[in-house]
């Protein structure tokens, strides 16, 4: 059974940092594109970082590049978003999800059950 | 980027309705879409992708059709477990969700 169990939310002010992590299990983690995906209170979801299977490319929005960095540890079977200059904008639930396919799909087959994120003073 | 419009937002069925969801793109997605369903508890499903395939473990109620920039998913005989929010996502760089449907019990 595939299981993602993201951690490390939590209350921030605005400017500080913070990393969540998400560890996978029930599946070849190294095998698979993984991605962050947030919904703040009340909105829609936003995409927010995709990694390939060996760490090597990356991609981020606009609304988070240059603060936001994800990697991953396929010994440890383990993703991580590292959030920097953290906004109020940046307050919502972040949610790690795992590829469909071996090859990258974009498509969101597994999601975790996603970590709160508040920025505030 | 590709924007995704829902509709409805939202929508009030009774149980055994068939109920259909519509997403516009605002540009040709060529078949790049997948559907999610969104419970009150968080957890977040994939139903269908690439259109009309579903996802192994959604139930075949749900179904998925459309083509170019119009897309919609179909539940032939709703039940009270999917009562949730549903969400579709185009598929290109950068991917982009719509602004989803809450569909709620009459």
């Amino acid at each position: 059974e595939v299981q993602l169990v993201e951690t490390g939310g939590g209350l921030v002010q605005p400017g500080r940092s913070l990393k969540l992590s998400c560890v996978a299990s029930g599946f070849t983690f190294s095998s698979y594109w993984m991605y962050w995906i947030r919904q703040a209170p009340g909105k829609g979801l936003e995409w927010v970082s995709s990694i390939n299977t060996d760490g090597g490319s990356t991609y981020y929005p606009d609304s988070v590049k240059g603060r936001f960095t994800i990697s991953r540890d396929n010994a440890e079977n383990t993703v991580y978003l590292q959030m920097n200059s953290l906004r109020s904008e940046d307050t919502a639930t972040y949610y790690c999800a795992k590829d469909r396919g071996l090859r990258r799909a974009l498509e969101f087959a597994y999601w975790g059950q996603g970590t709160l994120v508040t920025v505030s003073s | 980027d590709i924007k995704m419009t829902q509709s409805p937002s939202s929508l009030s069925a009774s149980l055994g309705e068939r109920v259909t969801i519509s997403c516009r793109a605002s540009e040709n997605i060529n078949n790049y879409l997948s559907w999610y369903q969104k419970k009150e508890d968080g957890s977040v499903k994939l139903l269908i992708y690439h259109t009309s395939r579903l996802q192994p473990g959604a139930p075949s109620r749900f179904s998925g059709s459309g083509s170019g920039k119009d897309y919609s998913l179909t539940i032939s005989g709703l039940e009270s477990e999917d009562i949730a929010t549903y969400y579709c996502q185009q598929g290109y760089t950068p991917p982009t969700f719509g602004g989803g449907t809450k569909l709620e019990l009459k």
